[in-house]
């Protein structure tokens, strides 16, 4: 089955203590995103890669890292979180950035204490 | 830059009820793609359709309509005979050939009623 797997689906956490959310997606796709959803806020993308190796920020990265090592995987990575980084997270993939859609993984919901 | 504008943070409507969402967009680029979402409560994001720039046909699938009109850059999603099961966030969003992310709207939350 095509799909974006993320995890973990749910965490808590403290502020400050280093944490990684994983992506994977088994349909070969190039693009890769991160996303996170507040209310009011709708979607906002956090940080992209076109391909293995090559990633770029998106319109909220600060706080953020990412790398793209393989094709399937793209993580996630907050290296000291803070509580404002509590949020919904999507990861997202596709095949073609422009005219295809993005599969959406199932989200990971992030408190930061 | 490009800028999608979703209006309507909630509507309320009971069964049965038609009910439309709106959605207007900005964009400077001439080719550009645009999509709704739906978010239900279990919080997935579940893909309804794709429209590039350059096809303005209205489209149908089942009690879901879309009507799209670039003259007043709008992309406007209709609910015919809504449903409990309905009731969800919507979100309307913009790709453009120059950008690498969608741009999504703030989004509607439809709430349908027996």
């Amino acid at each position: 089955e095509a799909q974006v797997t993320q995890n973990p689906r749910y965490l808590i956490t403290v502020t400050g203590k280093k944490l990684t959310v994983t992506c994977s997606q088994n349909m070969n796709h190039e693009y890769m995103s991160w996303y996170r959803q507040d209310p009011g806020l709708g979607l906002r993308q956090i940080y992209y890669s076109m391909n293995v190796e090559v990633t770029d920020k998106g319109d909220v990265p600060e706080g953020y890292k990412v790398s793209r090592k393989e094709k399937r995987n793209f993580p996630l990575i907050l290296e000291s979180p803070s509580p404002n980084q509590t949020s919904l997270y999507f990861c997202a993939s596709s095949s073609d950035r422009v005219r295809n859609e993005q599969f959406f993984g199932p989200g990971t919901r992030l408190t930061v204490l | 830059a490009q800028k999608v504008t979703q209006a309507q943070t909630e509507i309320s409507v009971v069964e049965k009820e038609d009910v439309t969402l709106d959605c207007v967009y900005e964009t400077r680029d001439t080719t550009y793609y645009l999509f709704w979402y739906k978010q239900p409560p279990s919080g997935e994001l579940v893909f309804l359709i794709r429209r590039n720039s350059f096809d303005e046909q209205n489209e149908i699938s089942g009690r879901y309509s879309w009507n799209f009109q670039k003259s007043t850059s709008s992309f406007n999603f209709t609910i015919t005979a809504s449903q409990v099961v309905d009731s969800a966030v919507y979100f309307c969003a913009l790709l453009t050939g120059t950008a690498s992310k969608l741009t999504f709207g703030t989004g509607t939350r439809l709430q349908v009623t027996l």
